[in-house]
């Protein structure tokens, strides 16, 4: 039982690049969400699906959009990368939309250049 | 938007002390977490509260969730090495996205040196 899982741990991109973080948990939990992780700024949610085929927007969503591809995984698009993305990147699950114990993956860490 | 006051921000330990932090907000949360991040990892859910007034231990730590509802402590008895790290709260507040957490901007222990 691996928990949540997110691939790649590390990247660096140039200005304009795109590239797909992947995130999948097998703990067959209905919710999941992504967040961001800034020095000093705590995690900030950029999306969340509260259920297999529903997306919304967090705290933070511009430059980003999601796809819940199943319920096990829920990958986040970056369309074209731009230094302010740089970032430690978090993908969470919980058991349902209602529950507020949300168990997190190990991170992506990304750099803009 | 929503914002969570943490505190201290950074604090240093010596072995066999007991540690108190905690967490405000301006408004009412129906729900505390307390998180631990180690560093390259990410958050791991160390207590949960859901009910005002509600005293939860896990092992050497006890959390509260403060009768105003707008505040939250945890404390760290004798603490050990291994405690070192980022503590982070989060909260639920009543109107927000089910299951959407605001997170504080941490409480870094480090050893005395």
């Amino acid at each position: 039982n691996a928990g949540v899982t997110q691939t790649p741990k590390f990247q660096v991109l140039k200005t304009g690049q795109s590239m797909t973080l992947q995130c999948a948990q097998d703990m067959n939990h209905n919710s999941m969400y992504w967040y961001r992780q800034d020095p000093g700024m705590g995690l900030r949610l950029i999306y969340y699906s509260a259920s297999e085929g529903t997306t919304d927007k967090g705290e933070v969503p511009n430059g980003y959009n999601v796809s819940r591809l199943n319920k096990r995984e829920f990958s986040l698009r970056l369309e074209s990368a731009a230094p302010s993305q740089t970032s430690v990147y978090f993908c969470a699950s919980s058991s349902r939309a209602g529950s507020f114990e949300q168990y997190f993956g190990p991170g992506t860490r990304l750099t803009v250049t | 938007g929503q914002q969570l006051n943490q505190s201290p921000q950074s604090m240093f330990i010596q072995e066999g002390e007991d540690v108190s932090m905690n967490c405000t907000s301006s408004s009412i949360f129906n729900t505390w977490l307390w998180y631990k991040q180690d560093p390259g990892e990410g958050p791991v859910l160390l207590i949960a509260l859901y009910k005002a007034g509600e005293l939860t231990s896990n092992g050497r730590l006890t959390a509260q969730f403060g009768i105003t509802r707008k505040d939250s402590f945890l404390n760290i008895s004798a603490s050990i090495p291994s405690d070192v790290g980022i503590y982070f709260c989060a909260g639920q507040n009543y109107g927000g996205s089910q299951g959407n957490l605001i997170f504080g901007k941490g409480t870094k222990l480090s050893v005395k040196p």
